[in-house]
């Protein structure tokens, strides 16, 4: 089942800022829009954004979130330890008519 | 506060069938607001959405999974099940329940802790 495409991994230093990225296509992300989840080791994914920008109470304003096309962008700015986690993007596929998931990228702050 | 609770057996043999409930509490799973979904995780991947239900019995599938699998809703006990069959190797995962707003830009706002279930004879 096609899902949407993310890195693998990303790097940043301390109180930098981090951007991930998600593509997908025109049925699922250029459509739907984007969801954005994060995960830390051994615990339940954690909504951040849906509908590309929309965040729920209590989601830090540290966090934001974008689309430009087929491509969803989840930016981190003020990097902090606590950052670091794995963070999965997800759409509704008008075609497949099923939710899907990108691979999830590992975010560590050296 | 709103709490998910995830239950079943952890050890299921291949080709039976694999069975677990969600139980909501501090809120209604009777909402017409809402449905409720299962999404499963195999060790060390991504997720995986199986399927929702409302309320009323409503249910959308994961294509890929649809015949193997049933997600049924009991309002009495403000529960909602997953069962799916038969299970090989490839369906060990932690199992989620999650619910979801019913309006067509919501997602999974609420997650259970998740519960590990492992296909092996």
């Amino acid at each position: 089942q096609a899902g949407l495409t993310q890195p693998p991994s990303v790097s940043k230093d301390l109180r930098q800022t981090a951007t991930l990225t998600c593509t997908g296509n025109s049925n699922n992300v250029g459509n739907q829009g984007a969801a954005w989840l994060q995960q830390h080791l051994g615990h339940p994914p954690k909504l951040l954004f849906y509908r590309n920008d929309n965040r729920p109470s209590g989601i830090s304003e540290r966090l934001s979130a974008s689309r430009s096309g087929n491509t969803a962008s989840l930016t981190i700015t003020g990097l902090q330890p606590e950052d670091e986690a794995d963070y999965y993007c997800s759409a509704w596929d008008s075609s497949l008519s099923a939710w899907v998931f990108g691979g999830g990228t590992k975010l560590t702050v050296l | 506060q709103l709490q998910l609770q995830e239950s079943g057996p952890g050890l299921v043999k291949p080709s039976e069938t694999l069975s677990l409930t969600c139980t909501v509490s501090g809120g209604s799973i009777s909402s017409s607001s809402y449905y409720w979904g299962w999404i499963r995780q195999p060790p060390g991947k991504g997720l995986e959405w199986i399927g929702s239900i409302n309320y009323s019995g409503s249910t959308y599938y994961n294509p890929s999974l649809m015949s193997r699998v049933t997600i049924s809703v009991d309002t009495s006990k403000n529960q909602f099940a997953l069962k799916l069959s038969p299970v090989t190797a490839a369906d060990t995962a932690v199992y989620y329940c999650a619910r979801k707003g019913s309006g067509p830009s919501d997602f999974f706002d609420f997650w259970g802790q998740g519960t590990l279930v492992t296909v092996s004879s």
